[in-house]
């Protein structure tokens, strides 16, 4: 059961956009659209952002949005805002054998 | 308010035993998959067990099947995660997590830590 790809950390200017990317594999990412996205906060407990690929959950704002493409889901926050700084985390189905599988996660500074 | 206190962590020898439990409020327990997420001391979330609603379908990590059993009473609102031969990988937070339809986690605890070390 490995885990997907993201990119230890990414960054950006307040009211700017950034993407944060989830690579996994055909028998995972690549074979359901049951990618999710979790936002942690220091000390708190991760909160889901994101499911079935693009959906929100009620009371996430529109800022967040999230796509696939082939092996690579992406979670994309737009307008920046300084609360945005967190850890991501991207999770997707991946069969009945392993179910379920993490990214590594990323770490989202606000400049 | 749905609401989801995890205890029974705590520190443990290599190849010790601990009995995770889950309780649950707020919502109709029985009618959710419901599982165990860790977070290891470097930060990473790791998912480990689940189980569904009729606890007829039971899945496992490869990294702790045939140590742990997931099991949960319906009756009680209750989850529970036995751990056996634990092992130094196995020090980590533990969250209960309900599961939503579409293999999302939808409701996390507030997590139990578990150190294995002697």
């Amino acid at each position: 059961q490995s885990a997907l790809t993201q990119p230890p950390s990414a960054s950006g200017s307040l009211g700017q956009s950034v993407t944060i990317s989830c690579t996994g594999t055909s028998s995972d990412v690549g074979a359901y659209n049951y990618v999710s996205w979790y936002q942690q906060h220091p000390g708190k407990v991760p909160k889901l952002l994101i499911s079935e690929v693009t959906k929100r959950p009620s009371g996430v704002p529109d800022r967040f949005s999230g796509s696939k493409s082939g092996n690579t889901a992406s979670l994309t926050v737009s307008g920046l805002q300084a609360e945005d700084e967190a850890d991501y985390y991207c999770s997707t189905y991946a069969g009945r054998d392993t179910y379920v599988v993490f990214g590594g996660g990323t770490k989202l500074t606000v400049l | 308010e749905v609401q989801l206190v995890e205890s029974g962590g705590g520190l443990v020898e290599p190849g010790g035993s601990l009995r995770l439990s889950c309780e649950a409020s707020g919502f109709t327990f029985s009618y959710y998959t419901m599982n165990w997420v860790r977070q290891t001391p470097g930060g990473g979330l790791e998912w480990v067990s689940a189980i569904s609603t009729s606890t007829y379908h039971l899945y496992y990590a490869d990294s702790v099947k045939g140590r742990f059993t997931v099991s949960r009473d319906n009756a009680k609102n209750s989850l529970y995660l036995q751990m056996d031969s634990l092992g130094d990988d196995d020090t980590a937070v533990y969250y209960c997590v309900r599961g939503g339809l579409k293999f999302d986690f939808d409701f996390w605890g507030q997590g139990t830590p578990v150190t294995v070390s002697s």
